[in-house]
């Protein structure tokens, strides 16, 4: 079954903790991208990537890091400089080209105490 | 600066009446719009998208209409069911790159 994976559901963690967000595709996208939701906003992007060993920052990288070191994996860490880490995250894929649609995953909230 | 707004937060409908999203860009070069729906705690899905060379594309109930002049998009659900109740965003994507930008979103509640 071909589709976006992100673990865990749910994480908790304390302030001034780096914790790191996982996202796995079996698609054979090139593109990744990873947006953050918050109550009665709209998808804000934070990092993407086109293609493998590259990516661009997206509106809101600040306190955010990436890698993407394989095709399917892009995993991303919330770092302790994210002043306001709390939120859920959503990590995408999509083919190369413009114009063409994300698949999503089922997302992560991070709550941070 | 909100480059993709849905001035609309919430749309209350009559199962079976048409329910009627709209969005508003500022960028004339945006390239490709896309609408998706979104159910609490889970990742969007795709539903329909449309090309800046276009101004109607159809997907069995869902109908989007591209207004370039006036910048504007609205997705048309016809009929309306209790299932479709969820939050729906636009996106437009700037051209030149594989991102989009997405609009706040406009939650729609079917009514049984």
């Amino acid at each position: 079954d071909g589709g976006i994976t992100q673990s865990p559901k749910y994480l908790f963690r304390k302030e001034g903790q780096n914790v790191t967000l996982s996202c796995e595709q079996n698609l054979n996208h090139d593109a990744m991208y990873w947006y953050r939701q918050d109550p009665g906003q709209g998808l804000r992007l934070i990092y993407y990537s086109q293609i493998v060993n590259d990516f661009q920052k997206g509106d809101i990288a600040e306190g955010y890091s990436v890698s993407r070191e394989k095709k399917e994996s892009f995993p991303l860490t919330v770092t302790s400089a994210q002043k306001n880490p709390t939120a859920f995250y959503l990590c995408a894929s999509s083919i190369a080209g413009q114009g063409t649609q994300q698949f999503f995953g089922p997302g992560t909230r991070l709550t941070v105490l | 600066d909100q480059q993709v707004k849905q001035n609309s937060p919430s749309l209350s409908v009559q199962e079976g009446r048409i329910s009627i999203l709209n969005c508003d860009y500022t960028n004339s070069m945006f390239d490709y719009f896309l609408w998706y729906k979104k159910y609490p705690a889970e990742g969007p899905t795709f539903l329909i998208s449309i090309s800046s060379i276009k101004d109607k594309n159809e997907d069995g109930r869902f109908t989007v209409f591209l207004n370039k002049s006036a910048k504007h998009l609205s997705l048309h659900i016809v009929p309306s069911q209790p299932g479709d109740s969820a939050v729906y965003f636009c996106a437009a994507n700037p051209g030149g790159t594989y991102k989009y930008i997405f609009g706040t979103g406009t939650r729609l509640k079917v009514l049984a």
